[in-house]
């Protein structure tokens, strides 16, 4: 069965500053892999996605990740950090066409001004 | 692009009675429809998956009993607690995907969830 590990409950960065939150995925076949962000008490909006093709995928607000197959990753990164960033990542593995996810415990990103 | 509402929010029930929590895409037709329940600090745990017109495929260790779900049409899919108990508070969150060349067919919209509270 597939499963995310997000190593990481807890990061804070002072704003300004650049951000790589981490993700490792167990999965038998290729991956669907995904980043969303929950900002309290709201939904999910899906940051980014990889699906095939280029490892490297842009996201929206600035974020980025990098499909690394060799080390089963999927890290997060963003050069520069702003406050409004502060919010819960969740690293997620689909499968079923990426329909069904398997999501991470979340990583809590914390902003310092 | 593709929108998912939630409804309620947030509702707030004694032990015993039933909820019915909605999950309507406003702008695609979505013949899947998954439920997630989140704990407090936790992630989220798949609950089941709807398709529309269809018995719901609930994951292992999910009392289908206990959460009725049902997707009557292709944009309100509704989960229902039965006899609802203090630990059945949870977040619930809905997600949708629009059928194979549809609006919303290549994108999982999550809905914003809806904050149960049972006393």
């Amino acid at each position: 069965a597939q499963s995310v590990t997000q190593p990481d409950i807890h990061i804070t960065v002072s704003e300004g500053a650049s951000l790589e939150l981490r993700c490792n995925y167990s999965y038998g076949a290729t991956p669907y892999l995904f980043w969303y962000v929950q900002s309290p008490g709201q939904g999910l909006q899906l940051l980014l996605k990889y699906f095939s093709g280029d490892t490297l995928v842009q996201g929206i607000k600035g974020f980025e990740a990098e499909f690394k197959r060799s080390q089963s990753s999927f890290n997060l990164r963003k050069p520069s950090v702003h406050w409004s960033d502060a919010a819960e990542y969740f690293c997620a593995v689909g499968t079923g066409g990426g329909n069904k996810l398997t999501f991470g415990t979340g990583t809590q990103l914390k902003v310092e001004l | 692009g593709a929108v998912v509402s939630q409804h309620p929010s947030r509702v707030i029930c004694k032990s015993g009675t039933s909820v019915k929590i909605e999950c309507r895409s406003l702008d695609f037709q979505a013949t899947t429809m998954f439920w997630y329940r989140q704990f407090p600090k936790k992630s989220l745990m798949l609950m089941a998956t709807s398709n529309e017109g269809s018995k719901a495929t609930y994951e292992q260790g999910v009392e289908k009993d206990k959460f009725l779900i049902n997707h009557a049409s292709l944009t309100l899919s509704t989960l229902t607690v039965t006899s609802a108990h203090p630990e059945d508070s949870s977040f619930y969150i809905c997600s949708a995907r629009g059928g194979q060349g549809a609006r919303g067919a290549n994108v999982l919209t999550f809905g914003a969830g809806s904050r149960l509270t049972v006393l």
